[in-house]
């Protein structure tokens, strides 16, 4: 069955660092999204992407993050300086279409962020 | 804003016992609802939804009913396993604006024991 995979599981850097997340979406999906979940609170949405640009993101997103598809297959998650509030366990996921269309949300298993 | 509280855990049974995990929401317009549910070490899996009052999602045993009344989705299992370990997450998608975003509750640790 196919499935979203997400490198690495656990990443720890250092305050200031910049840290890139990586995920491969299911290969037909077409809609790209990233959640995160700080310890102990709620999964909150991030970001969506679609047809290479953003489509839809929360006030999280600042200008420290940014998304891209580089090549077709992944879809990364950058943080330009991380700070300490930044260690969350990240979680991409992707839609064959978007949700209004009544489609599924596949989840990856989570990329675990540590900020030191 | 759009919002879901879901009962705090953890949460610890005895298999075969009854098992209830309450989710409340607060959307404006007529939000779709769901269930996830992640094992460990694997992403959120979608158990169930509903996208109208009155709707009950089902699957694997667990089952959920829509009510706007109450503004409540509580999940449900008659006889839980101990397969059911995992924490469970109430999520909504609001129907304004074409948005695309799923908002997630909390999370309720399910752990069963045999």
């Amino acid at each position: 069955e196919p499935e979203v995979t997400q490198t690495p599981s656990h990443q720890v850097t250092q305050m200031g660092q910049e840290v890139i997340l990586r995920c491969v979406p299911i290969s037909n999906h077409l809609y790209f999204y990233w959640y995160r979940q700080i310890l102990g609170q709620k999964v909150e949405f991030l970001v969506s992407f679609y047809n290479n640009e953003i489509s839809e993101k929360s006030e999280i997103f600042d200008d420290q993050f940014s998304v891209e598809r580089p090549d077709g297959s992944n879809f990364t998650l950058k943080i330009r300086s991380t700070k300490l509030e930044d260690s969350a366990m990240y979680f991409c996921a992707s839609t064959e279409m978007g949700l209004s269309f009544g489609h599924e949300q596949f989840f990856g298993p989570g990329t675990r962020l540590t900020v030191l | 804003g759009n919002s879901v509280t879901q009962m705090e855990g953890p949460v610890t049974l005895s298999e075969e016992a009854f098992l209830t995990i309450n989710c409340t929401y607060t959307a404006t317009g007529y939000p779709s609802l769901f269930w996830y549910v992640q094992y460990p070490g694997e992403g959120l899996q979608l158990l169930l939804k509903a996208t109208k009052a009155d709707d009950k999602g089902s699957n694997k045993g667990f089952e959920a009913t829509y009510r706007k009344e109450t503004t409540s989705f509580h999940l449900e299992k008659g006889s839980v396993q101990v397969s059911d370990s995992a924490v469970y997450f109430c999520a909504l998608r609001t129907s304004q604006g074409g948005s695309e975003k799923l908002v997630f509750g909390k999370g309720t640790k399910l752990t069963v024991n045999p």
